[in-house]
C-alpha cells in the first residue's frame, strides 16, 4: 500500500522567506502528484498537478518538482506571504489512476 | 471554483441511525469521489465514481455505500452509524483520469 509522508509536519517562517516543502512516497508508480493548500475549516483547493512524466510545474510563486524513482515531491513556495499560511497537502494517484493517498499535510504560517 | 456543493454541511446523529450525504455538481464531470480527513490520518479515499452507475471502492469502504444515478450527484450513505464514521466528509470531482481533482466544501458529521 501507497504510504505518503509530509515532513514537517508545522513550518513557521517570517513574511518574504523562499521555503521548500516536501513530501514523499513508498512506491514509485504512480499516475501523477497533486499539491493543495487547505484554510481552516475549508476545503482543498488545488495548487498544481505533475503528471508521471513530467519533473516539475510551476505557477506563480509556486514550483513543484517530482523525482519519480527517488519517490520525492518538493512544492517550493517563492517570497512568501502571510496570506501563503495554510496547511499544504499532496497527494498520490496510484498506476491504476483510480486510488488516491494523501500525506497528513504541512501547517504553514506566514509571520508578517 | 469548480461548482461543488455538498449537503448537509454539518450533522450530528445517533450511533445506530442511516445517514445520507450528498454531493452536487454543476460541472458534468465524470469522476466523483468521497473522501473522509481525520486528525493523524489525513484524507482517505471511500468510494469513487466512474460513470453513472459505476462505482468503486476505495481504501476506506467499509460500512459505506454510495449510488449515482445522474451526472451531477453522488450520495453517500451509512447504513448505520457508528462513532468511529465521526469525521469531515469531502467531495471531489475530476473530467478524466489524470487531470486535477477539484474539492467541495465538506460536511462535518458527528455521530453520538
Amino acid at each position: 500500500k501507497q504510504e505518503v509522508t509530509q515532513i514537517p509536519a508545522a513550518l513557521s517562517v517570517p513574511e518574504g522567506e523562499n521555503l521548500v516543502l516536501n513530501c514523499s512516497f513508498t512506491d514509485s508508480a504512480i499516475y501523477n502528484l497533486q499539491w493543495f493548500r487547505q484554510d481552516p475549516g475549508k476545503g482543498l483547493t488545488s495548487l498544481l498537478l505533475i503528471q508521471s512524466s513530467q519533473r516539475e510545474q510551476t505557477s506563480g510563486r509556486l514550483n513543484a518538482s517530482l523525482d519519480k524513482s527517488s519517490g520525492r515531491s518538493t512544492l517550493y513556495i517563492a517570497a512568501s506571504q502571510p496570506g501563503d499560511s495554510a496547511t499544504y497537502l499532496c497527494a498520490v494517484r496510484d498506476s491504476t489512476g483510480n486510488q488516491f493517498y494523501f500525506g497528513t499535510g504541512t501547517s504553514l504560517t506566514v509571520i508578517p | 471554483d469548480a461548482g461543488i456543493t455538498q449537503s448537509p454541511r454539518h450533522k450530528v446523529t445517533e450511533t445506530g441511525t442511516p445517514v445520507t450525504l450528498r454531493c452536487h455538481q454543476t460541472e458534468n464531470h465524470r469522476y466523483m469521489y468521497w473522501y473522509r480527513q481525520d486528525p493523524g490520518h489525513g484524507l482517505r479515499l471511500i468510494h469513487y465514481s466512474y460513470g453513472v452507475k459505476d462505482t468503486d471502492k476505495g481504501e476506506v469502504s467499509d460500512g459505506y455505500s454510495v449510488s449515482r444515478s445522474k451526472t451531477e450527484d453522488f450520495l453517500l450513505t451509512l447504513e448505520s452509524a457508528t462513532s468511529s464514521q465521526t469525521s469531515v466528509y469531502f467531495c471531489a470531482i475530476s473530467d478524466f483520469t489524470g487531470n486535477e481533482q477539484f474539492f467541495g466544501p465538506g460536511t462535518r458529521l458527528t455521530v453520538l
